[in-house]
């Protein structure tokens, strides 16, 4: 079974700092991972996906991710946030190679505000 | 594409009644999923749907939950004798074939059950 740990519940920021949120799976074998941002009120949006290649993955807006397989960790950063970033944000993960069903299993998600 | 639609947005029920969700996927996926988020807590998989066949259930779907894909397309999903337990926002999802890890998600349908 796969498990993910997000370290921080909520993470406050100020408008224009860099953030870091944190990310650790459990898994016995390979797996996908995901982040997935909730803006209040609405479902969830895809962020971005390692499924392999390049371990640094990078979003349309300014938001990247590394996989490090070592240390079973898919932290998300940004190096400058602004006021629409304010969100929940969920990091997933799913196994590898399975046809079918492709369950996401989630962290707790983590709450970024942020301040002016 | 006009996403994955969810009605009711919103259900407030009393104990012990019916409620039924409604799910219409993104046109042409044949996947698609429902999952469960509770107020603090990341969605937690139900069960999943690759055309009308339900191929997965979560042991977290008590014999109260009920879920269809008749013809393949929408999706009903069904709770009896609803419990103050069951709040939570129910949320559909639906992906493509041959793209599965690609996995697009409704706004959810949020039930208060009272």
């Amino acid at each position: 079974a796969q498990s993910v740990t997000q370290l921080d519940s909520q993470v406050p920021v100020f408008e224009e700092a860099p953030v870091e949120l944190r990310c650790n799976y459990s898994s016995s074998v390979s797996v996908y991972l995901f982040w997935y941002v909730q803006y209040p009120n609405q479902g969830l949006q895809l962020l971005l996906k390692y499924l392999s290649g390049s371990t640094l993955v990078k979003s349309i807006n300014g938001f990247e991710a590394e996989f490090n397989k070592s240390q079973t960790s898919f932290h998300l950063r940004k190096p400058s946030v602004h006021i629409s970033d304010t969100a929940e944000y969920f990091c997933a993960v799913s196994r590898r190679g399975l046809q079918g069903a492709q369950k996401l299993v989630f962290g707790q998600g983590t709450r970024l505000t942020i301040n002016p | 594409d006009t996403g994955v639609s969810q009605d009711p947005r919103h259900k407030i029920t009393k104990r012990g009644q019916n409620v039924t969700f409604r799910c219409d996927p993104i046109s042409e996926h044949n996947r698609l999923y429902w999952y469960r988020q509770t107020l603090g807590q990341g969605p937690e998989f139900l069960t999943y749907f690759q055309n009308e066949a339900q191929l997965e259930k979560s042991r977290l779907l008590s014999n109260r939950f009920s879920a269809e894909r008749p013809k393949g397309s929408f999706s009903t999903l069904e709770i009896q004798r609803t419990e103050q337990g069951d709040s939570a926002m129910y949320l559909c999802a639906s992906s493509p074939q041959g793209n599965r890890n690609t996995i697009y998600f409704g706004e959810g349908s949020w039930l208060t059950v009272v």
